[in-house]
C-alpha cells in the first residue's frame, strides 16, 4: 500500500463506547496530524506529532487521546464522546525539518466518518 | 490569530472560469496552498505559491497573491464537471513541522 491509510472508513458509536481510529503512512514521513472536518467550519488541527513527539494539542477535549507509537502509525482513542463530535476525522503526514520554513506537502488519508449516537 | 476565511459555495457553468477567494491573517508564512477534496476522499495538494510571488500559473490554474491585503485567489479556466469539489486554502504557519492552517473550504459546483 502507498500513501496514508485510515481505518475504519465509517464508525458509528454510542456515547459510552470506547473506540480507536487508526492511521498508517507508507511515505517515510516524520510528522503526522489529526484534523477534524465539520460541515461549514474550517478544518481544525487537533494534534501534531513530529518525530513521534506530540508538539501541538489545540485545546482538544480529553475524550480524544492520541497515540503515536512510531513514525508510521498514529491512533486517536475515543471515549465518552458527544453527538457534536460527529465529523470526518482526517489524518495527514508530512516530512518536517526543524527550523525549515520551506514548502512542504501534507498527504491526507481518506478520513474516518464518525457518527456519535 | 491564525485565521483563514473562504466563501462556502460557488456555482459556475461548464466552460466558464471559476474564481475562489481566500483571506488570511498570519502573514509570516513563506508558502500558501490550495488543496482539493473530491467526494469521499481526503485532501490533495492542487498548487501552491511562494509568498514573495504575486502570481503563479499552472495549466488551467492561476494563483494570485496580494500580500498587502492578505488575499489569495485560485482561478480555474475552462471549468469542467470534473472540477466539482471542495477547495481549501491553507496557510503554511511557522513551526518546524510546517503546520497548515486551513479555511472552511469552498464547494465548487459546475453545471452544464
Amino acid at each position: 500500500e502507498t500513501g496514508v491509510t485510515q481505518t475504519p472508513r465509517h464508525l458509528v458509536m454510542g456515547m459510552t463506547n470506547k473506540k480507536s481510529l487508526k492511521c498508517e503512512q507508507h511515505l517515510g514521513h516524520n510528522a503526522m496530524y489529526w484534523y477534524k472536518q465539520s460541515a461549514k467550519k474550517p478544518l481544525e488541527l487537533m494534534f501534531v506529532y513530529s518525530l513521534e513527539e506530540r508538539v501541538e494539542n489545540n485545546s482538544v477535549p480529553s475524550r480524544f487521546s492520541p497515540e503515536c507509537p512510531n513514525s508510521s502509525h498514529l491512533f486517536l482513542h475515543l471515549h465518552t464522546l458527544q453527538p457534536e463530535d460527529s465529523a470526518l476525522y482526517l489524518c495527514a503526514s508530512s516530512q518536517a525539518r526543524t527550523g525549515y520554513q520551506g514548502r512542504t506537502e501534507a498527504f491526507f488519508g481518506q478520513g474516518t466518518r464518525l457518527t456519535v449516537v | 490569530g491564525e485565521d483563514v476565511e473562504q466563501s462556502l459555495f460557488l456555482s459556475v457553468r461548464e466552460g466558464d472560469s471559476s474564481v475562489i477567494n481566500c483571506t488570511y491573517t498570519d502573514s509570516s508564512s513563506t508558502y500558501l496552498y490550495w488543496y482539493k477534496q473530491e467526494p469521499g476522499a481526503g485532501l490533495q495538494l492542487l498548487t501552491y505559491i511562494f509568498s514573495n510571488m504575486d502570481m503563479k500559473q499552472d495549466q488551467r490554474l492561476t494563483v494570485l497573491l496580494n500580500k498587502k491585503d492578505k488575499h489569495l485567489s485560485l482561478r480555474i479556466a475552462d471549468t469542467q464537471t470534473g472540477d466539482s469539489a471542495i477547495y481549501f486554502c491553507a496557510n503554511g504557519a511557522s513551526g518546524g513541522y510546517n503546520k497548515l492552517i486551513f479555511g472552511a473550504g469552498t464547494r465548487l459546483a459546475v453545471h452544464p
